[in-house]
């Protein structure tokens, strides 16, 4: 069966630290995105991706890269670790003829 | 840009009985998709509902239904003969024609047995 999954699941790290999260999608969607989610708030998107080579900023992304080389994948980087980045993140893919998103297991990430 | 609101922050029904989850949302585009997703304790989101913006039907998933009123921006969640299964987290989530998503805060739903 087709999934999208989020590694690792859980990442302590230190302030000033680059940290890679990885998102591997097997749908074939073109479409990926990554959000945020805070205690007390829905998800907030960081960036997404229409396809390869394709990359967007989304409403939170200071601090936060992302590069698609391929249709699978899309790695979100933290340049410089800050503890407001201390957050759950997720995934999701989706295909533009089909609304719905699919998402990630979620990642949660602790800067300290 | 788009804005969703949920005003309950939190809801509690009672096991057997109904409950509705507001949504309101904001935007100038005419075709857009509208969600509502719940998360449990896992963290993982699970779609409820969808309903497609051009459609004047109200969704319907089995014990889940919506009541879409687009003049009004309104997007509220029904759920009948509620279990304690239903308890969560829901998100109301406005999809754009472009793609992107933007969700509400979310409201708790308690159940109580």
């Amino acid at each position: 069966d087709a999934e999208i999954t989020q590694s690792p699941r859980h990442k302590i790290t230190e302030t000033g630290r680059q940290v890679t999260l990885a998102c591997h999608q097997t749908w074939n969607h073109n479409n990926m995105f990554w959000y945020r989610q805070d205690l007390g708030h829905g998800l907030r998107l960081i960036h997404y991706s229409y396809g390869v080579q394709d990359t967007n900023k989304g409403e939170v992304s200071d601090g936060y890269s992302v590069s698609r080389s391929n249709t699978e994948d899309l790695p979100l980087t933290l340049e410089s670790a800050a503890s407001s980045q201390t957050s759950v993140y997720f995934c999701a893919s989706s295909d533009p003829r089909r609304a719905e998103a699919f998402f990630g297991q979620g990642t949660r990430l602790t800067v300290v | 840009a788009q804005t969703v609101t949920q005003s309950q922050p939190e809801m509690s029904v009672q096991e057997a009985e109904t409950v509705t989850l507001s949504c309101t949302y904001d935007t100038s585009e005419s075709d857009y998709y509208l969600f509502w997703y719940k998360q449990p304790p896992s963290r993982q989101m699970i779609l409820v509902i969808r309903q497609e913006a051009y459609k004047q039907q109200n969704a319907t998933e089995n014990r889940f239904s919506v009541n879409f009123q687009k003049a009004a921006k309104s997007f509220s969640l029904k759920i009948s003969d509620s279990q304690l299964g239903d308890a969560a987290m829901y998100f109301c989530a406005y999809r754009s024609n472009a793609g992107k998503s933007t969700f509400g805060d979310g409201t708790t739903l308690t159940v109580k047995p």
